[in-house]
């Protein structure tokens, strides 16, 4: 089936610091991958569609400067949190699909990237 | 936009009974159904999914109901074993590949 890395899994930083989580489709081309951000016991956040080779779509109230991301290959988005500062701990997670007979048309999730900022 | 509303927020069962989670969702326009599990610490693994053109969909202790006209949809789990606690989110979406709308989640807590 369809596999989502996420890495890291998790990461302590400084605040002021950048931040970069990798979102990677292990078998499958990602044509579009979708970030959230969750906090604790609360549901998923959806901060941005990406799309390969084009700017992500951000969703209302989500900084875009602040939360940059990049997809450059089909099976590859990265999210940089740019400047981080303690109220951005959060769990990060990705979620990809791919083409409808890529065997991946539904979405599949990463394990997660928790970010704690110091 | 569209709102997915999840009920009950926890719930807690005997190992072996049954345990259902329900949603409500406001965009009709919305076609897809799934339901994921989230384990601590983990992100949400897909358990079950149904589309607008099927009323019920099962898969071994797992079942999905539809009722487009109400626009809710529902888990079953039956027979329920210590390993199904966990967190169970309903979303709603256009498309299985789009943007997907997402209930609170549901803590399910299977007592042995």
């Amino acid at each position: 089936g369809a596999v989502v890395s996420q890495h890291p899994s998790w990461v302590i930083c400084k605040s002021g610091t950048s931040v970069k989580i990798e979102c990677r489709s292990l078998d499958f081309q990602a044509t579009t991958m979708f970030w959230y951000r969750q906090f604790p016991k609360q549901s998923l956040m959806l901060m941005a569609t990406s799309n390969e080779g084009s700017k992500a779509t951000y969703e209302q109230g989500v900084e875009k400067d602040k939360f940059l991301i990049n997809h450059a290959s089909l099976t590859l988005s990265t999210l940089t949190v740019t400047s981080a500062h303690p109220e951005d701990s959060s769990f990060y997670i990705c979620s990809a699909t791919g083409t409808p007979n890529s065997g991946a048309n539904v979405l599949t999730f990463g394990a997660g990237s928790r970010l704690t900022v110091l | 936009g569209e709102n997915v509303e999840q009920h009950p927020s926890t719930l807690s069962v005997q190992e072996g009974d049954s345990a259902v989670i329900k949603c409500t969702y406001s965009d009709s326009a919305s076609n897809y159904f799934p339901w994921y599990k989230q384990e601590l610490g983990k992100g949400p693994q897909l358990i079950i999914d149904i589309r607008s053109n099927v009323g019920e969909k099962k898969d071994q202790r797992i079942a999905v109901t539809l009722n487009k006209t109400a626009k809710h949809f529902s888990l079953h789990i039956t027979e329920t074993q210590p390993e199904d606690s966990a967190v169970y989110f309903c979303a709603a979406s256009r498309t299985n590949a789009g943007k997907s709308t997402f209930g609170d989640g549901t803590t399910l807590t299977v007592k042995p």
